[in-house]
């Protein structure tokens, strides 16, 4: 199975701050990586597909890039409503999820 | 509008036998490509891939948990059925299902999940 490995498992950024959250896989993905955004008590909603493609909706401060192993999620501009959990999912094999990433308010 | 909605026991006892269903609408499970997926995440833990089924009755598992999931399909109800045996405490989560619009693309549309805790 591929393993997904996301960092960090948390961190701390005020509103207005860059986020990058990294998702590295165990082997070569080609682009089917996914990003998706976890509130709590809420089922989580897709952002970012094929490492790079914003969902419908997204907003466009939700970035994506990378290819083969390494991958990067970016919110250029944190808004209040971002504070969430955020997953990678790469879909090449068995799907496989990485661990999280909660991003908190400082 | 597609929609997807777990339902299931909230609660089961060990060694006992767990049946979701997953009732979906806005698409049809007979379409060629068509997936749904059962997902689950233990409280304050990730989530993890369970099982898939394709709109051809091809069925997918996790690795480790293949030898007590069954995945099946009622097209007709639009349905998708998952059973899994021998629940322990360590399987108390809460289950989703997802759909898929062909295999390698990502889960576009989640159910609400359902919570499912195995206590005696």
């Amino acid at each position: 199975d591929i393993q997904m490995t996301q960092s960090p498992s948390s961190l701390s950024a005020s509103t207005g701050d860059r986020v990058t959250i990294t998702c590295r896989a165990s082997q070569s993905i080609s682009n089917y990586l996914n990003w998706y955004q976890q509130k709590p008590g809420k089922a989580p909603e897709l952002l970012i597909y094929g490492a790079s493609t914003l969902q419908s909706g997204v907003p466009s401060r939700f970035s994506g890039s990378g290819s083969g192993t390494d991958f990067t999620l970016t919110i250029s501009s944190l808004q209040p409503e971002d504070f969430a959990t955020y997953y990678c999912e790469q879909s090449y094999g068995t799907p496989g999820f990485g661990q999280g990433t909660k991003v908190e308010i400082k | 509008q597609v929609t997807l909605r777990e339902s299931g026991p909230a609660l089961v006892k060990p060694t006992q036998t767990l049946t979701l269903t997953c009732t979906f609408s806005g698409f049809s499970l007979s379409t060629t490509g068509m997936c749904v997926s059962w997902i689950r995440q233990p409280p304050g833990k990730a989530l993890e891939w369970l099982a898939r089924i394709d709109w051809d009755d091809d069925k997918y598992y996790n690795t480790s948990l293949k030898t007590r999931l069954t995945i099946s399909k009622d097209t007709s109800k639009n349905q998708v059925v998952l059973i899994m045996t021998n629940m322990d405490p360590v399987d108390t989560a809460t289950y989703y299902c997802a759909r898929m619009t062909t295999v390698k693309r990502p889960f576009d549309y989640w159910g609400q999940g359902t919570l499912v805790t195995v206590s005696s």
